[in-house]
């Protein structure tokens, strides 16, 4: 039973471009959550999708946003990118409306941004 | 908003010593408690949870017990490897269904010295 994965495990990026970062659910889940784990620090909650919607929003800007495939896997996009984007960025997965509260994460992806 | 806060860190500690991670929360009504460890270079692992007062998790020697009256969620192990190095989050899933992203601590980094 494959867990999360995501892709790519590194990018590198520099100020002002574009960053797509992609997420496959741990088998039967169908809820995506994103976090940002700057150095030392906990992970944030950016935004959870299910059903192909956006349900919950933590405190980051519209650069960032995100989409949901019907196979339930997720994109994270993030427009503009400043220096302080530079993080490991999370991806859980989880199935709440089926009693699976507990989220599954994935390895992550390390972006840097230059 | 809802928090949770840990104990400074490194704690270092030398093999089969007693380990405790204080964890203390702020959110309403009755959230679901977790700790999850992270090893270098790798996501974010379940290592036990709570869902309701009073409820003991326990995991591969690590038991933490939901405090309602206290608001904690202390994390103990009676004998220490060198193996448990790792950086230890508490977490918290608000109360109530739908949308569940988790706020965590900053992180508590655990060192065992043989």
């Amino acid at each position: 039973d494959a867990g999360v994965t995501q892709s790519p495990t590194h990018l590198i990026k520099t100020r002002g471009q574009q960053v797509t970062l992609r997420c496959s659910p741990k088998s039967g889940h169908d809820t995506v959550s994103w976090y940002q784990q700057a150095l030392g620090q906990g992970p944030q909650f950016i935004f959870q999708y299910y059903e192909e919607e956006e349900r919950q929003r933590g405190n980051f800007p519209d650069r960032f946003s995100g989409h949901q495939f019907p196979n339930y896997s997720s994109e994270l996009n993030v427009n503009a990118l400043l220096l302080g984007d530079s993080a490991l960025y999370l991806c859980a997965s989880s199935s709440p409306d089926r009693g699976s509260y507990e989220q599954y994460f994935g390895p992550g992806t390390r972006l840097t941004v230059t | 908003g809802d928090s949770v806060t840990q104990m400074e860190g490194p704690v270092t500690l030398s093999e089969e010593a007693f380990l405790t991670i204080n964890c203390t929360y702020t959110a309403t009504g009755y959230p679901s408690l977790f700790w999850y460890v992270q090893y270098p270079g790798e996501g974010l692992q379940l290592l036990l949870k709570a869902t309701k007062a009073d409820d003991k998790g326990s995991n591969k020697g690590f038991e933490a017990t939901y405090r309602k009256e206290t608001t904690s969620f202390h994390l103990e192990k009676g004998s220490v490897q060198v193996s448990d190095s790792a950086v230890y989050f508490c977490a918290l899933r608000p109360s109530g269904g739908g949308a569940d992203g988790l706020t965590f601590g900053k992180g508590t980094h655990l060192i065992i010295q043989p």
